[in-house]
């Protein structure tokens, strides 16, 4: 098993800019849920999915939308990029919900935005 | 809403020295959860802890979790340079929210 996959590693944008952080898990979870980790700030829950085709917002939403269509996959967009959106983001999975379950973190994905 | 905080931000240690990271919460929680992310990887479960006053032990760590189910607390004895990293603990309700605490990045000295 591959275990939670995420693609780009790197990646700078400008401003304004928008894209599409991928996540991908092969184990069958049915929790995800994707984090920005920022200096001093911990890990903090932006979206997350308790199963396909349900979503809900996290801690820090704002700026970010998410989508489940499958089990294995829930990437996460930037609408409009801002240099606040600068951080280190990972994806999770977990066979249940996620506040009673073993999180399996993806690689991450580093973001710089100009 | 739920809040976790984690002490310190910071330790520094020469190898050998023991090292502890304290975790409170404004709630009770379910469970506690303690992980490991290495300089430049991504956190790794360590172990959940779940019943109140619960102490569980792997090899030179030990976590406990307060009888109230609102802190924990990691020890490391010994330490070596390869404990070095940022060790997070996350707190969990029975609703299902997972709350990560700040992190307690530690530094190990040859």
């Amino acid at each position: 098993n591959a275990g939670v996959t995420q693609t780009p590693k790197f990646q700078v944008l400008k401003t304004g800019q928008s894209m599409t952080l991928q996540c991908a898990q092969d184990m069958n979870h049915e929790y995800m849920s994707w984090y920005r980790q920022d200096p001093g700030m911990g890990l903090r829950l932006i979206h997350y999915s308790v199963g396909a085709g349900i979503t809900d917002q996290g801690e820090v939403p704002n700026g970010y939308n998410v989508s489940r269509s499958t089990t294995e996959d829930f990437p996460l967009r930037l609408l409009s990029a801002a240099p606040s959106q600068t951080s280190v983001y990972f994806c999770a999975s977990s066979y249940s919900t996620g506040g009673t379950d073993t999180q399996y973190f993806g690689p991450g994905t580093r973001l710089t935005v100009l | 809403g739920q809040q976790v905080m984690q002490i310190p931000q910071y330790q520094h240690v020469q190898e050998g020295e023991d090292f502890t990271t304290y975790c409170n919460s404004s709630t009770t929680l379910s469970n506690i959860q303690w992980y490991k992310q290495r300089p430049g990887g991504h956190p790794v479960f360590l172990i959940q802890l779940v019943k109140s006053g619960e102490v569980k032990k792997q090899k030179r760590l030990t976590f406990q979790f307060g009888e109230a189910k609102k802190n924990s607390s990691l020890h490391i004895t010994a330490t070596q340079t390869t404990d070095v990293g940022t060790y997070f603990c996350a707190g969990g309700t029975s609703y299902g929210k997972l709350t990560f605490g700040q992190g307690t990045i530690l530094t190990v000295h040859p």
